[in-house]
């Protein structure tokens, strides 16, 4: 099962928005509602920020937003702070009920 | 609080085997499946393994399926991941992780450290 492809990188000023893209396939993020979206900061365990592609946990945000077109899933960060400066990672259930996470996208706020 | 704290990391050789712990706290752990997640130094998350709640049903990525086995004991709250044949590859800050929902990893533990070397 291959990592799902995120962007190594993306980056924004203080207060613009900015998209993470996940590509997989019609096995893993095409086939399924099973999204879900991680935040990593240094030296600490990944937090949930979204999950079933679109659903925010209580406590997250507002600014973090989850969609999904075809075999590619997004997350948007509007407003973007200071405090959103961190790694992002994807998974997705796949068709073997094996899970899959993304390459993982260091977001940098200018 | 829910808790999750895993234990049984450490130095091993090549070829070794090594069990890791997760023990569970403020939730009803019978209830939930959970996963084992680990992270090389400096690299990404990888999913390796699920059990059920009811540990009637086991998943392992490709990497690890035939050499670690995922186990629990829902008496004691606690999974198990026993890691045999390990390689240097094996070498990760290993996670145990909760699903409410599929995919939906909600409480994460803080990790436990396994490093293969001779």
């Amino acid at each position: 099962q291959s990592a799902l492809t995120q962007p190594a990188s993306v980056s924004g000023s203080p207060g613009q928005s900015i998209t993470i893209s996940c590509t997989g396939t019609s096995s893993d993020i095409g086939g399924y509602k099973f999204v879900s979206w991680y935040q990593q900061n240094p030296g600490k365990a990944p937090k949930l920020i979204i999950y079933e592609v679109s659903n925010r946990p209580s406590g997250v945000s507002d600014r973090f937003s989850g969609s999904k077109s075809g075999n590619t899933a997004s997350l948007s960060i509007s407003g973007l702070q200071a405090e959103d400066e961190a790694e992002y990672y994807c998974n997705s259930h796949t068709s073997r009920n094996l899970y899959v996470f993304g390459t993982g996208t260091k977001v940098t706020v200018l | 609080q829910m808790q999750l704290v895993e234990s049984g990391g450490g130095v091993v050789q090549p070829g070794r085997s090594l069990k890791l712990s997760c023990t569970a706290s403020g939730f009803t752990f019978s209830n939930y499946g959970v996963h084992w997640v680990r992270q090389a130094p400096g690299k990404g998350l990888e999913w390796m393994a699920v059990i059920w709640s009811d540990g009637s049903t086991k998943y392992y990525s490709d990497s690890v399926k035939g050499r670690f086995t995922i186990s629990r004991d829902n008496s004691k709250n606690t999974l198990y991941l026993q890691m045999d044949t390990l390689r240097a590859e094996d070498t990760a800050l290993y996670y145990c992780t909760r699903d409410p929902t599929p995919g939906t990893f909600d409480v994460w533990g803080q990790g436990t450290m396994v490093t293969v070397s001779s």
